[in-house]
């Protein structure tokens, strides 16, 4: 089935401990997404690719940094992780034919910081 | 950017009655109104969404309306059941690739 996945599905590090989260897609979407989701709460968008096209958010801070380097992957890497970051981390992909379609979810990696 | 609100928060109703969640968005562009359902500790999954050239779109017990004019749209649950439990967000895009998140309903469903 085709599917996007992450791993791990949880992810322990310790304060400032640089960590690595992955996303892969069997879609062939050109779209990817990192969202960061905390309890009852909304997904918050970080950043997204437009096939090898960055596109920050305004607010994301400098310490998420992202990878895509080819169609089926994505990475998100947190540079010095602080107890604010202990969160759901989502990966999403959408086509891209529009700009408006939906976006198909991976299952998360829930990180934890010591 | 744009802004969607949602109410309510939560909402609580007895099995077999019907749930009705409301969203509004601000940018008159968006096009686009999924809404998706995430059960505790998994991924959002989208249950219907529609498009602004139609005004209501039925899914067997879902149902969405779009108000273009007066910039809302609403989720239509008939019949609830136990499974129906679960966080819904609605969101709104403007052919940006983005979705505009609201801020979610915890709905439970009193058997």
């Amino acid at each position: 089935d085709a599917m996007v996945i992450q791993n791990p599905r949880y992810q322990v590090t310790q304060f400032g401990k640089p960590v690595t989260l992955s996303c892969s897609q069997t879609l062939n979407h050109n779209v990817m997404y990192w969202y960061q989701q905390k309890s009852s709460q909304a997904p918050k968008l970080l950043f997204h690719y437009y096939d090898k096209d960055f596109n920050n958010e305004a607010d994301t801070p400098d310490n998420f940094q992202s990878r895509r380097p080819n169609t089926s992957f994505c990475f998100l890497d947190i540079r010095s992780p602080g107890l604010g970051d202990a969160a759901m981390y989502l990966c999403a992909t959408s086509s891209g034919a529009t700009g408006s379609e939906n976006q198909y979810f991976g299952p998360g990696t829930r990180l934890t910081v010591l | 950017g744009e802004n969607v609100e949602q109410h309510p928060s939560t909402l609580s109703v007895q099995e077999g009655d019907s749930a009705v969640i409301k969203c509004t968005y601000s940018d008159s562009a968006s096009n686009y109104f999924p809404w998706y359902k995430q059960e505790l500790g998994k991924r959002p999954q989208l249950i219907i969404d529609i498009r602004s050239n139609v005004g209501e779109k039925k899914d067997q017990r879902i149902a969405v309306t779009l108000n273009k004019t007066a910039k809302h749209f609403s989720l239509h649950i008939t019949e609830t059941q136990p499974e129906d439990s679960a966080v819904y967000f609605c969101a709104a895009s403007k052919s940006d690739y983005k979705l505009s998140f609201g801020a979610g309903t915890t709905v439970t469903v009193r058997a």
